[in-house]
């Protein structure tokens, strides 16, 4: 089963907006992970923010984690027609050494 | 630096057949692990591997099983295949077995069952 649940599933912008992305977890978690994938190929990874952390930049990407409402959001600013991808939130409890991974957002960026 | 290689990118196996998949993780990365994504959903984990020993393992049927070679490449083998198992396998490797830095994936495996 999966843990993270990514809202919205499917997202359509135009070029140089802003797009958010949220995922919501049921579990206490080590650290939280976001991905993209192009076209049903691997996995990048994005950015690692832990649970003692509340806010992390990555060039254009934001991600903010509120541990008490198990929830993050991904913000990516000035979105690029190359952002067009699908996004997952993966958390990671420590133990077993896994990540969980929600169903994801389909991002469109529409030039 | 080459990245997290799997091989092969695409195969095609009949209902009943068995299928091997293989992974070289990134140079000096000692864990290995392997994820099934099913069309429209996010990965599920099946296995992890560390200094060629399991980790963990996901809820997947024992018709699935893996091993790690002492250059810490990896295989995983799905026997009896079923047509559910059609999906994209991906490897990923990670420096230590607790990855607190993000894991780098592969380009994974399409693998569909006919």
């Amino acid at each position: 089963s999966q843990q993270g649940e990514e809202d919205p599933q499917a997202l359509s912008i135009q070029e140089g907006e802003n797009a958010t992305m949220n995922c919501s977890y049921k579990t206490s978690i080590n650290n939280l992970q976001w991905y993209r994938q192009n076209s049903g190929r691997g996995l990048v990874h994005l950015i690692l923010i832990r649970s003692n952390e509340r806010e992390k930049h990555s060039g254009r990407l934001r991600v903010t984690l509120d541990t008490s409402k198990k929830s993050s959001s991904l913000l990516i600013t000035a979105s690029r027609a190359a952002d067009t991808a699908s996004y997952f939130c993966a958390t990671d409890r420590g133990v077993g050494q896994k990540l969980v991974f929600g169903q994801g957002t389909r991002l469109t960026i529409n030039p | 630096d080459a990245g997290v290689t799997q091989s092969p990118t695409h195969l095609i196996k009949t209902r009943g057949q068995q299928v091997t998949l293989r992974c070289s993780p990134i140079s000096g990365h000692k864990s290995v692990s392997w994820y099934q994504q099913v069309l429209g959903q996010g990965p599920q984990f099946i296995f992890q591997y560390y200094e060629k020993e399991e980790r963990g393992r996901g809820n997947f049927p024992d018709r699935f099983s893996a091993r790690q070679f002492p250059n810490y490449s990896s295989e995983l083998n799905v026997n009896a295949l079923l047509l559910g198992d059609s999906a994209l396998y991906l490897c990923a490797s990670s420096l230590e077995a607790l990855a607190n830095y993000g894991y780098t994936f592969g380009s994974g495996t399409r693998l569909t069952v006919v």
